[in-house]
């Protein structure tokens, strides 16, 4: 069956390092991958959405990698602050292409302690 | 401009009523979504409108559940004959025509049912 999966515990980092999440799936050939940001009583925020096709994504600190062998996909914040302290799911396509049917990771909290 | 907007913010309701959930999208988006997130699950679709088209109705889960979308714009999930497993925060999102990689969440409903 299809699975999205998330490290489900708690990232606890130091504020100014850089915060790695991690996003695996089975059995999809995704179109891309996205990352939203859910903060606690809040809808997801979208962030980034890298395509099959690439390898690496950039906005500001944050940083996507992609890689469609090992099914994987790599959340950076780097010089991590308090405020980027929620949680972060990761998302794809339900069908094949570009659907709009999402299916969610459970994930990751981050707690960026000052 | 404004976002997505839903409402109740908050619903109460006796196991065996049934309920409405409101979603306002941003105007002009073509796409609308509904999903469910239940405590430390992660976000379940449920239905998805695409302008004047059939809605693709594959991920709800019974048929207690509904949906319809008036004039292509507010949409209203209603659920019959509530049960306890209903509980949970119901999240609806749009997305502009053509652009249906990219979703813009509302703040959410969240449903009680004693």
């Amino acid at each position: 069956s299809q699975k999205i999966e998330q490290n489900s515990e708690a990232l606890n980092i130091q504020e100014g390092k850089t915060a790695t999440l991690t996003c695996n799936y089975t059995n999809y050939s995704p179109a891309y991958l996205q990352w939203y940001r859910q903060d606690p009583g809040r809808g997801p925020v979208f962030l980034l959405l890298i395509r099959e096709n690439e390898k690496e994504k950039r906005k500001e600190r944050l940083k996507v990698t992609f890689d469609t062998t090992l099914k994987q996909s790599l959340f950076h914040i780097t010089a991590s602050q308090p405020a980027d302290s929620a949680t972060y799911l990761c998302a794809l396509d339900k069908g094949s292409g570009n659907t709009g049917k999402l299916i969610f990771g459970q994930g990751t909290t981050l707690q960026v302690k000052p | 401009g404004a976002g997505v907007s839903q409402s109740p913010s908050n619903k109460v309701t006796e196991k065996g009523k049934d309920v409405e959930l409101r979603c306002d999208p941003i105007s002009g988006h073509t796409a609308l979504y509904w999903y469910r997130q239940s405590l430390g699950q992660g976000l379940e679709f449920l239905i998805y409108f695409q302008g004047n088209s059939a809605p693709d109705k594959s991920g709800l889960p019974s048929d207690r559940f509904s949906a319809e979308r008036t004039g292509g714009s507010v949409s209203t999930l209603t659920i019959q004959r509530t049960q306890q497993e209903d509980s949970a925060v119901y999240l609806c999102a749009s997305s502009p025509q053509g652009a249906t990689d990219t979703q813009y969440f509302g703040p959410g409903t969240r449903l009680t049912v004693l």
